[in-house]
């Protein structure tokens, strides 16, 4: 079956430090890769995504690559800022079938401190 | 102002007792979702509706239901049933059932069961 593995949190940085969160995930045929941002209290906001291989996916300055010989899709800002403390989620959808689902890995902490 | 709206914000209920959530979009998309968070876990899909009057279990539908008899409203209905109902619930919808479709979220209702 489908499964998105991201890496464990809580991550805490300084502000303008550089930002990588791990992205790997198993699924069948070519799923599209998204990344939501949940701020406390909050629902889920659409980040980025990519719907196939070597597509880079970029907003507010976070950018992440769909490498399909790596099954990664790993999260990346150059200088993060403390406006980006939030719970990071790495999620896929298949391709094919009749069924939609969206599979969500655990969600990744950050915390950036002035 | 185009959105998913979620109500209400916090919801208590005792044990024993039905509660049924509210999910309303104006976005006049065709597929719509419930899904369940737990803390520290990514999310669960509880159900999903790509049409009218149509509607499909997800991974943890026991305990749960729901109705789709407006394109724009999609309550889920918490039993009795449901061993473990305190969680943050999350409504969500897409344009259409394809894989490319970005969901949308709303802001979540969270329910404590005393």
């Amino acid at each position: 079956g489908n499964s998105v593995t991201q890496m464990e949190g809580p991550v805490t940085l300084s502000e303008e430090a550089f930002l990588t969160i791990n992205c790997t995930y198993t699924a069948t045929g070519y799923p599209s890769l998204f990344w939501y941002v949940q701020y406390p209290g909050e629902g889920l906001q659409l980040l980025l995504k990519a719907t196939k291989a070597d597509d880079k996916g970029s907003n507010k300055g976070f950018e992440a690559t769909y490498r399909k010989e790596t099954t990664s899709f790993h999260l990346e800002k150059g200088s993060v800022q403390v406006s980006d403390s939030a719970v990071y989620f790495c999620a896929l959808t298949r391709s094919s079938g009749s069924a939609r689902q969206l599979t969500f890995g655990s969600g990744t902490q950050l915390t950036v401190l002035p | 102002d185009g959105g998913i709206t979620q109500s209400p914000k916090y919801l208590f209920r005792k044990e024993g007792q039905n509660v049924t959530l509210s999910c309303e979009q104006n976005l006049n998309h065709d597929a719509m979702y419930w899904y369940r968070q737990d803390p520290g876990q990514g999310l669960r899909l509880i159900y999903y509706s790509q049409i009218v009057n149509d509607f499909q279990k997800g991974d943890i539908a026991e305990g749960y239901s729901v109705s789709r008899e407006k394109k724009e409203s999609f309550p889920l209905t918490v039993t009795s049933a449901q061993k473990n109902p305190t969680a943050f619930y999350l409504c969500a919808s897409s344009m259409s059932r394809q894989s490319t479709d970005t969901q949308y979220f709303g802001p979540g209702t969270r329910l404590t069961v005393l």
